[in-house]
């Protein structure tokens, strides 16, 4: 079935720093992806996304490319902030919005 | 508008006891559903509700009830707890009612819900 991998946590770096986390997939035909980031005490909100091979989504100083060649959707930041400190979620739909699926998330933490 | 109101934000049930957590979105918002949260292990789909009347299972469903009398509320009930449901759950809604262009579209989460079975 479907699937979704990301890289373990949790990830250190200090302000400013540049920031990747690794999202590869599992999927037949054409999902949806997602990223997907929940802070402290709230409920997941999402971060950004793409729905074809080749698109970029982008939102807040994040970007994340749709690899379909790699099966990849990593997300970087040029320059991380303190308050970029979350867990973050990769996600991918292939089921008309019924059953979206995520990996297990990776926890950033950023010192100032 | 609230979103996505999730009650209560903490509970601690005995093994063999039973509750609804509760879930209500004024949205208007026809899908809905219930993930579980676990460390290492994401997001897990439990339940979920393409409208009013309407539930199908997800990857988890085992020791878990929904139904769906109202557009509005999405109630997930422990008929009998156990220590494997200790979680943080969290209801999400959405306008997706399923097609290719609704796999475009985003869920809306609560806060969640901390749930401890002793």
């Amino acid at each position: 079935g479907d699937s979704v991998t990301q890289m373990e946590g949790p990830v250190t770096l200090s302000e400013e720093a540049f920031l990747t986390i690794n999202c590869t997939y599992t999927a037949t035909g054409y999902p949806s992806l997602f990223w997907y980031v929940q802070y402290p005490g709230e409920g997941l909100q999402l971060l950004l996304k793409a729905t074809k091979a080749d698109d970029k989504g982008s939102n807040k100083g994040f970007e994340a490319t749709y690899r379909k060649e790699t099966t990849s959707f990593h997300l970087e930041k040029g320059s991380v902030q303190v308050s970029d400190s979350a867990v973050y979620f990769c996600a991918l739909d292939n089921t008309g919005g019924f059953k979206t699926i995520f990996g297990a998330g990776t926890r950033l933490f950023v010192k100032a | 508008n609230a979103g996505v109101t999730q009650t209560p934000k903490f509970q601690v049930l005995k093994t063999g006891q039973s509750m609804t957590l509760q879930c209500a979105q004024d949205m208007n918002h026809e899908y809905m559903s219930w993930y579980r949260q676990d460390p290492g292990m994401g997001l897990r789909l439990i339940h979920y509700s393409v409208g009013a009347g309407i539930t199908d299972q997800g990857e988890v469903p085992n020791g878990y009830n929904v139904s769906r009398s109202t557009t509005e509320d999405f109630p997930l009930r422990l008929l009998s707890a156990a220590p494997s449901q200790t979680s943080v759950y969290f209801c999400a809604s959405s306008y997706s009612l399923g097609g290719r262009a609704a796999t475009n579209e985003k869920l809306f989460f609560g806060s969640g819900t901390q749930l401890s079975v002793l």
